[in-house]
């Protein structure tokens, strides 16, 4: 196992469009987080999965951005009309119940 | 709402020297503590946890942990310049999602 992945690794879209992000984890990890980062800022909470149940959301995730985790196995991530704003790095963890968490190399989105 | 502080960089060291970064967290109840590092343009790596309070040491690394005072420590010993790089500090979150709540990171450069 190579770790978790993520892709696409860059994304640019127009303002408006639909994006989706794929993220899959370290295949024995029943924990899957995303989370967001901007420039010159640490990491911030997005959503988290255990298993297939998304167990809680950040306020950051407005109703343009969903997540899914089918089977409890890969994970997807779809913001709807994108907004300049939420050009970021978005970044995919996984871990094992409670314990350290390890990121994919992550998805670097730019909103033209 | 949890802060993660960082004290503020940058922080330049020569080649050989001890490299000392420092955060502090505010949620009292915090059990789990981690320390990541990230290279420009990439993503975080882990590189130290630390659960109980005193020191972990791994390598040239060593995590320092104080709950009264609310305050967690990384030293790197032999700082190489293959350390420069933004190192991030982490806490979990004291419920079951385990979610992390990261600083904003302090940038390190080892000058040869």
């Amino acid at each position: 196992d190579t770790g978790v992945s993520q892709n696409p690794r860059h994304k640019i879209t127009k303002r408006g469009q639909n994006v989706t992000f794929r993220c899959d984890p370290i295949s024995e990890h029943n924990r899957l987080y995303w989370y967001r980062q901007t420039l010159g800022q640490g990491p911030e909470f997005l959503t988290y999965f255990q298993n297939e149940a998304q167990l809680e959301k950040s306020r950051l995730l407005s109703d343009r951005f969903s997540a899914e985790r089918p089977k409890g196995s890969f994970s997807t991530l779809e913001i709807q009309r994108t907004e300049q704003g939420d050009s970021a790095m978005y970044l995919c963890a996984s871990s094992p119940a409670g314990r350290e968490q390890f990121f994919g190399p992550g998805t670097r989105l730019t909103v033209l | 709402q949890k802060e993660v502080e960082q004290n503020s960089g940058p922080l330049s060291v020569p080649e050989g020297a001890i490299a000392s970064l420092n955060c502090t967290y505010s949620d009292r109840g915090s059990q789990s503590f981690f320390w990541y590092r990230q290279y420009s343009g990439k993503s975080p790596e882990l590189i130290m946890s630390i659960y109980s309070n005193g020191d972990k040491e791994d390598g040239r690394f060593t995590a320092q942990l104080n709950k009264a005072s609310q305050y967690v420590s990384l030293l790197i010993r032999d700082s190489q310049p293959s350390d420069s790089a933004t190192y991030l500090c982490a806490v979990g979150d004291t419920g079951a999602n385990s979610k992390l709540t990261f600083g904003k990171g302090i940038t390190l450069s080892v000058r040869p």
